[in-house]
């Protein structure tokens, strides 16, 4: 069973430019998760999706946004990039929701720079 | 708000050491409780979760876990640790409700020594 992919491995950019970040999840699973892991900051939850709806949603500004799409990949989104955001973003996947259906699975992950 | 906190940031420990690896968390209704290594250049993997039930779960590679609900803990140990355990763990709890989130804690980096 193939497990969660992520894409870009890399990402380089600017301050004010756009990032998009792409994740695909373990076949049969709806739910995809977003975290970022910023150097001395831990991982901290972004966004979660399910069913193609955003679910919740972590504190981060609006700038953060992201979309699933029907056959439950998930896209990231994050605009007027600052220094700050340059993080290993890591997406995860899950079955759904209820008992024992909520383990998630992790990404190799994308990691930004931006300069 | 939930936190968890792991108390070691570094262990360094020799081949053949017994680990242990401290978690508590806060947050007073039902919980799932995980442990999540990363290895070096490898993403993060599921080590073990407990749900519910026995509160002494077991997980790959010789890991195992026991909840403590009245210290509201979670500790990782293996009697028996290896070189190819050298990597980070991290605590992670989902409490209850309709969000889902993991809240990790900050992680602590295992160095074994051969």
């Amino acid at each position: 069973e193939a497990g969660v992919t992520q894409s870009p491995t890399h990402l380089i950019k600017t301050r004010g430019q756009q990032a998009t970040l792409r994740c695909s999840p373990i076949s049969g699973h709806t739910s995809v998760y977003w975290y970022q892991q910023a150097l001395g900051l831990g991982l901290q939850f972004l966004l979660w999706y399910d069913e193609g709806e955003e679910r919740n949603r972590g504190n981060f500004p609006p700038r953060f946004s992201g979309r699933q799409f029907p056959n439950y990949s998930s896209e990231l989104n994050v605009n007027a990039l600052e220094l700050e955001d340059s993080a290993l973003y890591l997406c995860a996947s899950s079955r759904g929701q209820g008992p024992q259906q909520e383990t998630q699975y992790f990404g190799p992950g994308t990691r930004l720079l931006v300069l | 708000a939930q936190s968890v906190s792991q108390h070691n940031h570094h262990v360094i420990l020799s081949e053949a050491a017994s680990l242990e690896l401290g978690c508590n968390y806060s947050y007073g209704g039902t919980v799932n409780l995980f442990w999540y290594v990363q290895y070096p250049g490898q993403h993060l993997q599921l080590l073990l979760k407990y749900f519910s039930g026995d509160p002494l779960v077991k997980g790959i590679k010789g890991f195992e876990a026991e909840f403590i609900k009245s210290k509201f803990s979670f500790n990782l140990r293996k009697p028996s640790v290896q070189w190819s355990d050298t990597a980070e763990y991290f605590c992670a709890v989902k409490g209850g409700g309709a969000t889902n989130k993991l809240i990790f804690g900050t992680g602590t980096l295992l160095a074994v020594q051969p």
